[in-house]
């Protein structure tokens, strides 16, 4: 099984900040790598996939980056509806693995 | 509008059994891989399993977690993928998902999960 570690697990920031999700996996996944937003009650959200592509719909403050072992997620100029909890997925094998999760809080 | 939606959760005692459905609209979703995924209280999301469409075949694959106790099945001329869980132990509490699997060919094959439901909750407890 592919490893994942996702940095940090709680970030605290404010509205208009601009914060960074770090996730490593344990072999190289080249880019089959996504990220989701979770909130409670909801249905998760895709936000990244392929390391890199927007998916439709999502904000451009939203910014995804990496390849092989080593992934960012960026959020430019945090909005309210963005505190949420943060997940990355590798999708490299069909054991689709994921991160610990990053909480963003106010 | 795309859509699918859980259902069949509730309170079961520990070694029984129950069954969950996913009910897609908008789509073929006989055409998609799906896939079931759980969040259980203070852990992080855990991807459960997935059956591949019929055109691969139909297989199915299965977290370590869970293999030999759930099995995915889907009737595609209803729209439902199915998670059949036996022997039920008190840590699979979770809210469960299904998602469906999209692939997308760029300079390799990607797959990701561009639609999920909102969840059905599955208590463990004797």
């Amino acid at each position: 099984d592919i490893q994942m570690t996702q940095s940090p697990s709680s970030l605290s920031a404010s509205v208009g900040d601009r914060v960074t999700i770090t996730c490593r996996t344990s072999q190289d996944i080249y880019k089959s790598l996504n990220w989701y937003q979770l909130k409670s009650g909801e249905a998760p959200k895709l936000l990244i996939y392929a390391a890199s592509n927007l998916q439709s719909g999502v904000p451009s403050r939203f910014g995804g980056s990496g390849s092989g072992t080593d992934f960012t997620l960026t959020i430019s100029n945090l909005q309210p509806e963005d505190f949420a909890t943060y997940y990355c997925q590798q999708t490299y094998i069909s054991f689709y693995s994921f991160g610990q999760g990053t909480t963003l809080e106010i | 509008e795309v859509q699918l939606v859980e259902s069949g959760g509730g309170l079961v005692q520990p070694g029984r059994s129950l069954r969950l459905s996913c009910t897609g609209s908008g789509f073929t979703s006989g055409d998609y891989p799906m896939s079931w995924f759980r969040l259980a209280p203070g852990k992080g999301l855990e991807w459960v399993g997935l059956i591949r469409s019929k055109g691969y075949g139909g297989t199915t694959e299965y977290a370590a977690s869970v293999r030999g106790r759930f099995t995915i099945s889907r009737d595609n001329s209803k729209s439902i993928a199915y998670l059949q869980m036996n022997s039920l132990k008190i840590e699979d509490t979770a809210v469960y998902y299904c998602s469906r699997v999209q692939g997308r060919h760029l300079d390799f094959d990607f797959y990701y999960m561009d639609v999920w439901g909102k969840g059905t909750t599955v208590i463990v407890s004797s």
